[in-house]
C-alpha cells in the first residue's frame, strides 16, 4: 500500500511558469511533509518542509500548500528556472515515532524548458 | 564538512557475490538510514538504526543486512546478490530532536549494477 502517493510523474513548465507537483497521503498520523530535490547523479537535498498546523509556507520562489482535511500537499515553484530542472519527491514521517523515517512519493521529474 | 559520505560510488556484481556498503557520517547523527532508488519507484526504506548497536527493518529488508557498531558507520551487506538488487543506494544519516531544522541529510549514491 503507497502511503504517499505523488503527480504527475513528469512535468514540463517555460521558462518563468509555474511548476506544481501534488502530494496526499493516508496516514493521519503523519506530521511532518518535507519535499526533496535531487539532481542526476546526487542525493535528494531536503528543498522546504511544513508541518500540518500551517496551511501554506513559503521559501523564495517555492511554497508549500497543505490542506489538512483532504489530506493533500503541494509544491508550487514560482517563475520556474532552468536550474530548477531536477526530481522532486515529497515524503511525509511522524516526528514523535522514535524513528523520523521518511515514506517518500515516487517523484516528478521537472524539466524547466527556456 | 563531509557530511554523508558514500563508498564504493559504483559497483558491478556477479549473481550469488555479496560486498559491502558503507556510509559514514561526520555530523554526530543518531540516525542512520539506507534506501534503495529505482525508476518509477521513489526511495524506499531497506534498514535503519536509531542509535550505535541498534538495527531494525524497513520497507524492503529482505536480501540485506546491517551493522553499526560505530555510530558514525553505517554499513549495508548483501550475502548473495541477486539481479534484483541492481539499484542505486542511499545512506541518510539525521540528528535528534523534532525541531523543524532536523532534517535528514543524503549521501550521493552507491550505483549498483548485479549481472
Amino acid at each position: 500500500q503507497q502511503q504517499v502517493k505523488q503527480s504527475p510523474q513528469s512535468l514540463i513548465v517555460q521558462k518563468g511558469g509555474i511548476s506544481i507537483i501534488n502530494c496526499a497521503y493516508e496516514n493521519t498520523a503523519f506530521d511532518y511533509f518535507p519535499w526533496y530535490q535531487q539532481f542526476p547523479g546526487k542525493g535528494p537535498a531536503l528543498l522546504i518542509a511544513i508541518r500540518p498546523d500551517v496551511s501554506e509556507k513559503k521559501e523564495g520562489r517555492f511554497t508549500i500548500s497543505f490542506n489538512k482535511s483532504a489530506k493533500q500537499f503541494s509544491l508550487h515553484i514560482m517563475d520556474s528556472q532552468p536550474g530548477d530542472s531536477a526530481t522532486y519527491f515529497c515524503a511525509a514521517s511522524i516526528r514523535g515515532a522514535g524513528s523520523y523515517q521518511l515514506t517518500f512519493g515516487k517523484g516528478t521529474k521537472l524539466s524547466v524548458i527556456p | 564538512n563531509a557530511g554523508v559520505t558514500q563508498t564504493p560510488k559504483f559497483r558491478v556484481l556477479k549473481t550469488g557475490q555479496s560486498m559491502t556498503l558503507l556510509c559514514a557520517q561526520d555530523m554526530n547523527h543518531e540516525y542512520m538510514y539506507w534506501y534503495r532508488q529505482d525508476p518509477g519507484m521513489g526511495l524506499r526504506l531497506i534498514h535503519y538504526s536509531v542509535g550505535e548497536g541498534t538495527t531494525a527493518k524497513g520497507e524492503v529488508p529482505d536480501g540485506y543486512n546491517v551493522s553499526r557498531l560505530k555510530k558514525q558507520n553505517f554499513l549495508l551487506g548483501l550475502e548473495s546478490a541477486a539481479p534484483s538488487q541492481t539499484s542505486v543506494y542511499f545512506c541518510a544519516s539525521r540528528p535528534l530532536g523534532q525541531g523543524m531544522n532536523t532534517e535528514a541529510f543524503f549521501g550521493q549514491g552507491t550505483r549498483l549494477t548485479v549481472v
